[in-house]
């Protein structure tokens, strides 16, 4: 059974400083991995997906995530936050259970905010 | 391309009433999906629909029914509402072919509150 953990709930920088949205995850089998952004009173957008072509997975806005296998995990990062960017961050795993569930396991989320 | 669409986006019931949240994609996608988002609880899903004709339960089905019209339409029903229902509903879809690392397209979402 696949399960996603993201270890802050609530994350606060600065603008202009380096963010870091941590998340980790355990599969039975090479997982899909996605992050999903929620800004206020809107639906998911997608920022990034892992397709197993490459580790470090770059994204839209800035955004890139790094897939660490030994260590199970695949943390979201920019290098300057930007006022925007305020808003909350899923993590996200699939895999394909025995029953051919399709649908996807979501993190509790993270809530990021960026102070002036 | 509206890409995934979703009405009512607000909605006030009172308990035992019923209602169906429709959905609609424009993308050609073969899965679509039912979630339901709780404050602090990340996004559940009731139901999916691999492909058009099948439908399958989530993680919280209980209190849901859903119908799969069509490829495009996939439309979720609360037979009898309950307080506990309270809830924002996304709608997403994916997949024009199969993937393992197809992304879901979320709708704008319904917001219930259950009286």
């Amino acid at each position: 059974a696949q399960s996603v953990t993201q270890l802050d709930s609530h994350v606060s920088v600065s603008e202009g400083t380096p963010v870091l949205l941590r998340c980790n995850y355990s599969s039975s089998y090479s997982p899909s991995l996605f992050w999903y952004v929620q800004h206020p009173n809107k639906g998911l957008q997608l920022l990034l997906k892992y397709t197993s072509a490459a580790t470090l997975v770059k994204g839209i806005n800035g955004f890139e995530a790094e897939f660490k296998k030994s260590e199970t995990s695949f943390h979201l990062t920019k290098p300057s936050a930007h006022m925007s960017d305020a808003a909350e961050y899923f993590c996200v795993v699939r895999e394909l259970s025995g029953g051919g569930a399709d649908g996807l396991t979501f993190g509790k989320g993270t809530h990021l905010i960026i102070q002036p | 391309n509206a890409g995934v669409t979703q009405t009512p986006k607000f909605q006030v019931l009172k308990t035992g009433q019923s209602m169906t949240l429709q959905c609609a994609q424009d993308m050609n996608h073969n899965s679509m999906y039912w979630y339901r988002q709780d404050p602090g609880m990340g996004l559940r899903l009731i139901y999916y629909s691999a492909s058009e004709g099948t439908t399958d339960k989530g993680e919280v089905p209980n209190g849901y029914n859903v119908s799969r019209l069509n490829k495009r339409e996939f439309s979720l029903r609360l037979e009898s509402a309950a307080p506990s229902q309270t809830s924002v509903y996304f709608c997403a879809s994916s997949g024009v072919r199969q993937g393992y690392y197809n992304e879901q397209f979320f709708g704008p979402g319904t917001r219930l509150t259950v009286l």
